[in-house]
């Protein structure tokens, strides 16, 4: 059972659009972690989330974490081919005992 | 944030061969992991190095296939063993650290196994 679910599994887009990204589960998470990973690295941290309905902002990137700690969705405007990547979200349970990842969503930015 | 390298970087090694995995940290910590990304996958967790006592292995995941050692709190190996191309993947390493309440994981380059 995949206790973290992220959709879409793959997306591809044109340089400028806007996209967003879900992370979905049924269990609530302490904080919630999301990851890009590029092909031949290992996964970067972008953001953790801690409170329900907090919103992060990394220049084009929105990361909002749900009311209830239990998703996450990430924003990004104007992509760029620099995007391009595998991005994970991660959930943590118990204040740091056991992470739990997500399956992944593996984005290609089209110049 | 944590400084973390891994050494091979990639190989490409015979079936039946057993291969061992540095992961170095610039810093002591507490928690650290190993986790086997296979081609187009995410992650998935084979065990926490623990410092000073056996590791903690997740489920489909042995000993005698995966040993880990956890010398100090800056290093850890992990090998795999008698290699078959099903072992083929990144194996990546990765420590905890904590702000307060907050757990978050830094990771590896990785390392990239092709068994022939």
């Amino acid at each position: 059972t995949q206790l973290l679910e992220q959709s879409p599994q793959f997306l591809s887009i044109q340089e400028g659009e806007n996209l967003t990204v879900y992370c979905n589960s049924s269990s609530v998470f302490s904080s919630l972690q999301w990851y890009r990973q590029e092909p031949g690295e290992g996964p970067v941290l972008l953001v953790t989330v801690v409170t329900g309905g907090e919103v992060k902002k990394l220049k084009r990137l929105t990361f909002q974490f749900g009311d209830a700690r239990k998703d996450s969705s990430l924003h990004i405007t104007a992509a760029q081919p620099g995007d391009t990547g595998l991005y994970l979200c991660a959930g943590a349970q118990d204040y740091g005992q056991n992470f739990v990842f997500g399956p992944g969503t593996r984005l290609s930015v089209l110049p | 944030s944590a400084v973390i390298s891994q050494k091979p970087s990639r190989d490409i090694c015979q079936r039946g061969t057993s291969l061992t995995i540095q992961c170095q940290v610039d810093s002591q910590v507490t928690m650290m992991f190993w986790y086997r990304q296979q081609p187009g996958q995410s992650l998935t967790l084979i065990a926490t190095a623990n410092q000073g006592s056996e590791a903690t292995y997740e489920s489909g995941f042995v000993i005698d296939k995966f040993p880990i050692s956890r010398p100090n709190l800056t290093f850890s190996t992990l090998t795999v063993s008698n290699m078959s191309p099903e072992d083929s993947s990144i194996y990546l390493c990765s420590v905890e650290l904590t702000s307060g309440s907050v757990y978050e994981q830094f990771f590896g380059p990785g390392t990239r196994l092709t068994v022939l």
